[in-house]
């Protein structure tokens, strides 16, 4: 089955504790990105990767990272997590730039 | 960056209505996406529009592509309880990444 997948669904962490949201997808698309979800301010994209070890920054990258080693996976890295990064993040794939995303499931995130 | 201001913000409607809602944006767009959220789960991608004045249906589904380029409309008819969730639109302009609208958060009462 074509997915996305995102691990863990859900996590509670402390602040300055670094943690790795993994996102993989079997579609074999170039274009991967996150997002991240917060009550009236829709989907804002964190990072995106065109391709592998291609990345780029979105509109709120601020204590986010990320890397594409391989075209599968695209793992979200919060270094020194803070409570403002408490939110729900997704994880997309489209063939290209300009295609259709599918998204994962996503992954509840708060920070204490 | 980019905002996309949808309208309206939530609704609530009886079972069986029709249900309109819209999407604009300040910028001209190429391509118009429109998703659903269902509680706790991704969106889902529902329409995708790709030239101006395109209208396009997916079961009730209807969108269209507005002739300016700036908008776009979703209709769903005869609405269902499981229609519940959160619709987003998601725009594009050439070379650049999709951006999202807040969503609008419908409520299908029985």
């Amino acid at each position: 089955e074509a997915q996305v997948t995102q691990n863990p669904r859900y996590l509670i962490t402390v602040t300055g504790k670094k943690l790795t949201v993994t996102c993989s997808q079997n579609m074999n698309h170039e274009y991967m990105s996150w997002y991240r979800q917060d009550p009236g301010l829709g989907l804002r994209q964190i990072y995106y990767s065109m391709n592998v070890e291609v990345t780029d920054k979105g509109d709120v990258p601020e204590g986010y990272k990320v890397s594409r080693k391989e075209k599968r996976n695209f793992p979200l890295i919060l270094e020194s997590p803070s409570p403002n990064q408490t939110s729900l993040y997704f994880c997309a794939s489209s063939l290209s730039s300009s295609g259709e995303q599918f998204f994962g499931p996503g992954t509840r995130l708060t920070v204490l | 960056g980019q905002q996309l201001n949808q309208s309206p913000q939530s609704m609530f409607i009886q079972e069986g209505e029709d249900v309109s809602m819209n999407c604009t944006s300040s910028s001209i767009f190429n391509t118009w996406l429109w998703y659903k959220q269902d509680p706790g789960e991704g969106p889902v991608l529902l329409i995708a529009l790709y030239k101006a004045g395109e209208l396009t249906s997916n079961g009730r589904l209807t969108a269209q592509f507005g002739i300016t380029r700036k908008d776009s409309f979703l209709n769903i008819s005869a609405s269902i309880p499981s229609d519940v969730g959160i619709y987003f639109c998601a725009g594009r302009n050439y070379g650049q990444n999709f951006v999202f609208g807040p969503g609008t958060r419908l409520s299908v009462l029985p």
